[in-house]
């Protein structure tokens, strides 16, 4: 079946540590995303991918790095350097001409303690 | 700058009744989409409608409605006859029309739906 998969579902990390959030697509969409939920808020964007080799920050990239090196995949690393990294982290995608149309997966819960 | 207002944190309410997720937005642009997207307690947000600016027609989808106004720079959402299964939380997105079309979410609205 075709989609998004993010894995792991929850992840625990202590404090000052750094860990990579998996992102896989195999829609062959072109554009990949990362968000963050907050409870209460909505979805913010950290980092976003055109295509292959290239990204651009998004509105609260801060603590967060990225790579594409593969059109299918876009892992985060959430860096110690982020102050509030327990979040619910989305993945989406979109193919060109999408018109904002975005495709998610089920999302990563990231506990830091 | 543009921004999406949904300020209904939560609603309840019994099955079979009707209900509308209200969505207030801002933006400067002249051409915009309008998005509704679900997501239920698995997480993952499905999209539902996308609405062009240009296009102020009321849709229907089933036990779905979107009501897109203009002039009162709104697009509410309304579900006929709730199921349990539309417990979830709604969010209502803008986005430009050209160039990167990031979507500018709101914060959401949290229905339950009791049998």
């Amino acid at each position: 079946d075709g989609g998004i998969t993010q894995s792991p579902k929850y992840l625990f990390r202590k404090e000052g540590q750094n860990v990579t959030l998996s992102c896989e697509q195999n829609l062959n969409h072109d554009a990949m995303y990362w968000y963050r939920q907050d409870p209460g808020q909505g979805l913010r964007l950290i980092y976003y991918s055109q295509i292959v080799n290239d990204f651009q920050k998004g509105d609260i990239a801060e603590g967060y790095s990225v790579s594409r090196e593969k059109k299918e995949s876009f892992p985060l690393t959430v860096t110690s350097a982020q102050k509030n990294p327990t979040a619910f982290y989305l993945c989406a995608s979109s193919p060109q001409g999408a018109l904002g149309e975005q495709y998610f997966g089920p999302g990563t819960r990231l506990t830091v303690t | 700058a543009q921004k999406v207002t949904q300020a209904q944190t939560e609603i309840s309410v019994v099955e079979k009744e009707d209900v509308t997720l209200d969505c207030v937005y801002e933006t400067r642009d002249t051409t915009y989409y309008l998005f509704w997207y679900k997501q239920p307690p698995s997480g993952e947000l499905v999209f539902l409608i996308r609405r062009n600016s240009f296009d102020e027609q009321n849709e229907i989808s089933g036990r779905y409605s979107w009501n897109f106004q203009k002039s009162t720079s709104s697009f509410n959402f309304t579900i006929t006859a709730s199921q349990v299964v539309d417990s979830a939380v709604y969010f209502c997105a803008l986005s430009e029309a050209t160039g990167f079309q990031k979507l500018v979410f709101g914060t959401g609205t949290r229905l339950l739906v009791s049998p």
